[in-house]
């Protein structure tokens, strides 16, 4: 049973709007949560965390939102480029460790110029 | 400074036998976690080490097995090699085992 679930595996966004890429969970003991980026060929890069205490974390062009009481989070990228364009991970944590990771499948973002 | 090293990045082995994937942390690094992404199952959590103890697991069958050694290198195992082993291996290191995991490039083993 997928814990972490990213329900779009595309989207396509025109260079300079915004991007969202969404996640849920099912796991109430998840307390930590972060996004990946990932290019072909190399290892996810990290992104933007939150912790379950807050409900948004802003850093630089990225925003993470968290409605914990619906148990879903989202990036949004504002203005999206086409460097942007990869697969975004949405994971999450429990206890604080973030050494097991809970990944969800991945959300390919083409921003087209 | 360095990057987290996998070696090798690419390995081709036949059903039946077993394979030894290398991770080399960042320098200084304590815990080392390890993943595997297939296209079907995406990122699962294979286990995770930190000063030479396994401290939690995934749900792998027993095929799968790791060890860190006291440089904090870590090594993982796969024993009697599944087609469906076939993916891309990844090795996370960390500083302090709670936050901050640096990933590296991956070893992709293609099981024939």
């Amino acid at each position: 049973d997928q814990q972490v679930k990213q329900n779009s595996p595309s989207l396509s966004v025109q260079e300079g709007r915004i991007s969202i890429l969404n996640c849920d969970y099912t796991n109430s003991m998840f307390d930590y949560f972060l996004w990946y980026k990932k290019y072909p060929a190399e290892g996810p890069t990290f992104l933007i965390s939150i912790s379950s205490i807050k409900d948004k974390n802003e850093d630089g062009r990225f925003t993470v939102f968290l409605n914990k009481s619906a148990k879903h989070l989202s990036l949004h990228i504002v203005p999206s480029q086409p460097g942007d364009s990869a697969v975004y991970f949405c994971a999450a944590s429990a206890g604080g460790s973030q050494g097991n990771l809970i990944f969800g499948k991945g959300t390919k973002l083409s921003v087209k110029p | 400074k360095a990057g987290v090293t996998q070696t090798p990045r690419y390995l081709i082995k036949t059903r039946g036998q077993q394979v030894t994937l290398s991770c080399s942390p960042i320098s200084g690094h304590r815990s080392v976690s390890w993943y595997q992404q297939t296209p079907g199952q995406g990122l699962q959590f294979l286990f995770e080490y930190f000063s030479e103890t396994q401290r939690n697991k995934g749900n792998f069958p027993g095929r799968f097995s790791g060890r860190q050694f006291s440089n904090s290198r870590s090594e993982m195992n796969v024993s009697t090699l599944e087609l469906g082993d076939s993916a891309l291996y990844l090795c996370a290191s960390s500083f302090t085992g709670d936050y901050g995991y640096t990933f590296g490039s991956g070893t992709r083993l293609t099981v024939v």
